[in-house]
Parts: C-alpha cells; sequence; structure tokens
C-alpha cells in the first residue's frame, strides 16, 4: 500500500509558470514532510520540508503548503526555469526513521 | 564538509551472484538508511543503521543484509540476485537519533542484473 499518494505523474510548463505538484497521506504519526528534486543519473537532493505544526514554508523559489486536517501537502515552484526539469518526489516520516516516498513527478519547463 | 559518497557507481552481475554496495556518511551523521529505487518509481526502504545497529527494515527478504562500521560507513549486501534486483540503490546519512529528520542522499549505485 502507497503510503504516500503524488499526483501528478508529469507536468509541463511554460518557463515564468507555477507548476504545483500534491500529495497525501494516511499515517497522522508522519511529523517531518520533505521534498527531494531528482535529476537523471544523481540522487534525490533535499529540496525544502516541513513540520505538520506549519501551513506554509517558503525557500526562495519553493513554497509548501499543508493541510493537515486534508493530509494533504504540495509543493509550488514560482517563476519555474528550465533549469528546474528534474522529477520531484515529496515524502512523510515518523521521527528519525525511514522515508515513504511517493511516485514522483516529472517536469518539464519549456523555454 | 564532505557529502555522501557511494561505490561503485555502476555494476553488471548475473544471476544468483552477490554483491557489496559501500556508502561513506557525511561527515559528522551516525545514521545510514539504504533505499531501492526501481526505474521511473520512489525510493523504497530497505533498512536503517544507528550507531553500527540495525535499525529499522523495509519488506525486503534476508538475503538484502547490511553493516555499519565505527566510523559510521556501510555496506549494503545482497545475496541470490534476481533480475527484479536491477535498480538504483541508494544511501543517505542522517544525524539520527531524534536530533535531526533531514536525509541527504549519496549518488547512488546503479545495478544491472543479467
Amino acid at each position: 500500500q502507497q503510503q504516500v499518494k503524488q499526483s501528478p505523474q508529469s507536468l509541463i510548463v511554460q518557463k515564468g509558470g507555477i507548476p504545483i505538484i500534491n500529495c497525501a497521506y494516511e499515517n497522522t504519526a508522519f511529523d517531518y514532510f520533505p521534498w527531494y528534486q531528482q535529476f537523471p543519473g544523481k540522487g534525490p537532493a533535499l529540496l525544502i520540508a516541513i513540520r505538520p505544526d506549519v501551513s506554509e514554508k517558503k525557500e526562495g523559489r519553493f513554497t509548501i503548503s499543508f493541510n493537515k486536517s486534508a493530509k494533504q501537502f504540495s509543493l509550488h515552484i514560482m517563476d519555474s526555469q528550465p533549469g528546474d526539469s528534474a522529477t520531484y518526489f515529496c515524502a512523510a516520516q515518523t521521527g528519525a526513521n525511514n522515508l515513504f516516498f511517493g511516485t514522483g513527478t516529472r517536469l518539464t519547463v519549456i523555454p | 564538509e564532505t557529502g555522501v559518497t557511494q561505490s561503485p557507481t555502476h555494476l553488471i552481475k548475473t544471476r544468483g551472484q552477490q554483491v557489496t554496495l559501500r556508502c561513506s556518511s557525511q561527515s559528522g551523521h551516525n545514521t545510514v538508511s539504504w533505499y531501492q529505487q526501481a526505474l521511473g518509481q520512489g525510493p523504497q526502504f530497505i533498512f536503517q543503521y544507528y550507531r553500527e545497529e540495525e535499525n529499522g527494515r523495509g519488506n525486503f527478504p534476508p538475503r538484502f543484509s547490511g553493516l555499519q562500521f565505527p566510523n559510521y560507513s556501510s555496506e549494503l549486501n545482497v545475496n541470490a540476485l534476481e533480475l527484479d534486483d536491477s535498480a538504483l540503490y541508494l544511501c543517505a546519512s542522517s544525524l539520527g537519533s531524534g536530533r535531526s529528520y533531514e536525509q541527504y542522499f549519496g549518488p547512488g549505485t546503479r545495478l544491472t542484473v543479467t
């Protein structure tokens, strides 16, 4: 059973657009929600993370919105650039234990 | 500060063989987690080592085993390789022990089983 559900599977936006990637979870014991960016042939790189006591976190052009009651969280990329083209994974974690990953979203930003 | 490193980068093995993958954790980190990432999928948790002890295991058979050394580097061993073991194997290091949740990944080892 997929612990973290992610959508869409793929996304194409124009340069400057704001892609939004959504994730949902069921396990209310999760207390840490990171997003990872992965380029082909590379390992996932930690992008931004949020804890459930915060509804929004912004770092540079990346923003996480978190809805604890709906058990959903999303990643917004402001002013997207072709260099943002990558696969994005949401994840969830309980304490300092293992990560449960979503299935990934392949983002393409067209110049 | 040195990041997470893994070796080898690529590996080709035959079904039934055994393989050992290696990981050096980021400086100051005492916890290493291993993940398997099949093509087009998200990483799946294999197991975690904290201070040389296994500290959690995912849904993988016993032929997947590991070690962590006193310097916190780690090995993943897979016996009796199967075709479905072909994947990118990732290790991630973290501070562990509830001090920090962030896990930082290495570049991975691409294993191909023929």
